[in-house]
Formats: C-alpha cells, sequence, structure tokens
C-alpha cells in the first residue's frame, strides 16, 4: 500500500538556524498537504502543492513538490522558537470510493534559543 | 471562523468503562475522519465518513470501537469497554471533497479539531 516516509524524525536546530524536512512517498501524489503541530495541539493545515516541481513560499518557509511528485521539502530559513511543533507531510490514498489522507510520521522540530 | 469541536477535551477512566468522544464537523463539510495519536504509532486513520456513510474503518478495532454520524453535524466515536491501551490523544477532521472522488483535485485538505485526551487507568 502507500506509504509515506519522512525525514528526519527529530530535529534540534540553535535559533536562528536553518531545518529541512523531506518526504518521500512510494507512489505518484496527485498532491501533497503539509501539517503542522504544537505541543500539545492540533495538526493545522499549511499548504497544498498540486504541480510537478511547484515551489511555495510563506515568509521563511518554502516548499517544494518533486518532479516526479514522489517527494516533498520544507524548509525553513531562520528558524524562530515559535517554529516550534512537529510537521507532517501527507498525501492522498483512494481506496474504493474512499479518499483520504496519508500521513507520514512527521518531523518534530525543536529551536534552542 | 469555522471550526472542528471536540468534547470532551480531556477524559480520565477505569478500565472497562465506556467511552464516547463527540465531534461536530465544519458546517457544510462532507466528510469526517476520526484519528488516534500516540508517541509510538503517530496518526493513525481510524474511521472516515463522506456524507454520513462509513467509506473507511478499517483502522478500528471492531471488537471495541464504533463510529457513528447520527446527523450531519455531529460525529461519535465509542469505546467499550475501554483498556489502557487505548490511551491516546483522539481527533476529529472534516473536509469537502468533491462526490465524484478520483483524478486531480484540490480539496483533501483537513481541519482538524482540538482532540480528545484520553487516559484509561
Amino acid at each position: 500500500g502507500q506509504q509515506v516516509m519522512q525525514i528526519p524524525q527529530y530535529q534540534h536546530v540553535q535559533e536562528g538556524e536553518d531545518f529541512t524536512t523531506y518526504c518521500n512517498s512510494s507512489t505518484t501524489l496527485s498532491n501533497i498537504q503539509w501539517y503542522k503541530q504544537r505541543p500539545g495541539g492540533h495538526p493545522v493545515f499549511l499548504i497544498q502543492l498540486v504541480k510537478s516541481g511547484e515551489v511555495k513560499k510563506q515568509k521563511r518557509l518554502t516548499f517544494q513538490f518533486g518532479e516526479a511528485k514522489k517527494n516533498s521539502s520544507l524548509h525553513i530559513t531562520a528558524t524562530q522558537t515559535t517554529d516550534v511543533g512537529t510537521y507532517f507531510c501527507a498525501g492522498p490514498k483512494l481506496t474504493g470510493s474512499a479518499r483520504q489522507l496519508t500521513f507520514g510520521s512527521g518531523t518534530q522540530l525543536t529551536v534552542l534559543p | 471562523d469555522a471550526r472542528v469541536t471536540q468534547t470532551p477535551r480531556h477524559k480520565v477512566t477505569e478500565m472497562g468503562q465506556e467511552v464516547t468522544m463527540r465531534c461536530q464537523p465544519i458546517l457544510g463539510h462532507n466528510t469526517v475522519f476520526w484519528y488516534r495519536q500516540t508517541m509510538m504509532q503517530g496518526l493513525e486513520l481510524l474511521a472516515y465518513f463522506r456524507n454520513r456513510a462509513p467509506l473507511d474503518d478499517s483502522g478500528m478495532p471492531k471488537d471495541r470501537f464504533s463510529a457513528e454520524m447520527p446527523d450531519a453535524t455531529l460525529a461519535t466515536l465509542k469505546i467499550q469497554p475501554s483498556e489502557p491501551r487505548d490511551s491516546a490523544v483522539y481527533f476529529c477532521a472534516s473536509g469537502l471533497v468533491p462526490i465524484l472522488a478520483g483524478g486531480l483535485s484540490s480539496t483533501d485538505t483537513q481541519y482538524f479539531g482540538p482532540g480528545t485526551r484520553l487516559t484509561v487507568l
């Protein structure tokens, strides 16, 4: 079945350093989404990428979708303590008539002041 | 600002007791998902409804878990009897997907509720 792998599982950075998390799917994705979950919170939708090779930016966050639409990355420039949390990628999975998301295992980011 | 609401936010119960968790999806959304999150397993999909009909509950232990949508504004997840290994955070999420699923879609986004933190002693 479809699998979405995410690396690294954990990342500790000093405030001001950059951070990148990578997502790889075993199958081609029609789109990929990124979510952020703050400690004690719930996953919150960040962005969706649809096109091959697409790059989107949100302030210090840069999201990329691979040319083959099987991998994606999230890069944060100059991390801040507010970036702390777990970042999940998710890809749609079609099972019969059911359309659902397969979530990666997440990358837990810790930013040291 | 439309949000998914879940009740209760916290539940502590003893093994063997029945637990019912409730979710109110965002008005107008036609899909509801129940997830369980633990440190060890991450986010696991338990059940999925579209237009109130259950489409996928393969991730749910059938002997003790049940999920229903009695109406479009309420989804429930019930555990009976509860066990300590059920301790986790249970999230409900809602979304809006096209009736004819398949092909490219930009409407897979899911909006999560705040979760119910369940502790079974």
